[in-house]
């Protein structure tokens, strides 16, 4: 059974650009949720997809933009840049159920 | 508001010596509490879910508890290896959104 895949591993931005991050749930799931976790804090609840929808967003303003495939995978993109954004950007998958299972991470740094 | 709230913030220990870590919650409607560990620079990794207060889990050193108001995560004879991140986090719905503490960095010294 293969898990969550991230990619990239690491990336590097200035601020204003653009950046799209690339999740691939874990075989079986249908549901695909992303975090930011900023340093020496627990993960914060971006938004979640499910069938290709939008299944509920936390209190990022909407430059953090998303999208889920047919076949699950899905992606992050976030616009306009802050220096803030830089953090670690983790993806989750689950099937029908709360259990969350995270990938790797993303870790992004703006410039 | 909802909040979930760990202690203590970091945990240094010898070797076998045990151990709790906290997470309190004030939420409404608490459809499921998650403990996962996290390890620097990766991932978090699932270890339990509780649903119901009374409800115990355990996995090899590790067993967590689940109050109307809080759990605990108990480590027996920790080993350098048990050395990570623990995080909690609560969901109140059955999607599995997840809300965190700020997690508690724990040290095992042999």
């Amino acid at each position: 059974e293969t898990g969550v895949t991230q990619s990239p591993t690491h990336l590097i931005k200035t601020r204003g650009q653009q950046v799209t991050l690339r999740c691939s749930s874990q075989s079986g799931h249908n549901t695909v949720s992303w975090y930011q976790q900023a340093l020496g804090q627990g993960p914060q609840f971006i938004f979640q997809y499910y069938r290709e929808e939008e299944n509920g967003r936390g209190n990022f303003p909407p430059r953090f933009s998303g999208l889920q495939f047919p076949n699950y995978s899905s992606e992050l993109n976030v616009n306009a840049l802050e220096l803030d954004d830089s953090a670690l950007y983790l993806c989750a998958s689950s099937r029908n159920g709360p259990e969350q299972f995270f990938g790797p991470g993303t870790r992004l740094t703006v410039l | 508001e909802d909040q979930v709230t760990q202690s203590p913030e970091a945990l240094r220990l010898q070797e076998g010596e045990s151990s709790s870590l906290n997470c309190s919650y004030t939420v409404s409607g608490l459809r499921g509490l998650f403990w996962y560990r996290q390890d620097p620079g990766k991932g978090p990794e699932f270890l339990f879910t509780l649903y119901s207060a009374g409800e115990e889990k355990e996995k090899e050193r590790l067993k967590a508890t689940l109050t109307k108001k809080e759990s605990f995560l108990h480590i027996t004879a920790p080993k350098p290896e048990d050395s990570a991140t623990y995080l909690c986090a609560v969901t109140t719905d059955s999607w599995g959104k997840l809300q965190f503490g700020a997690g508690t960095q724990v040290v095992v010294t042999p």
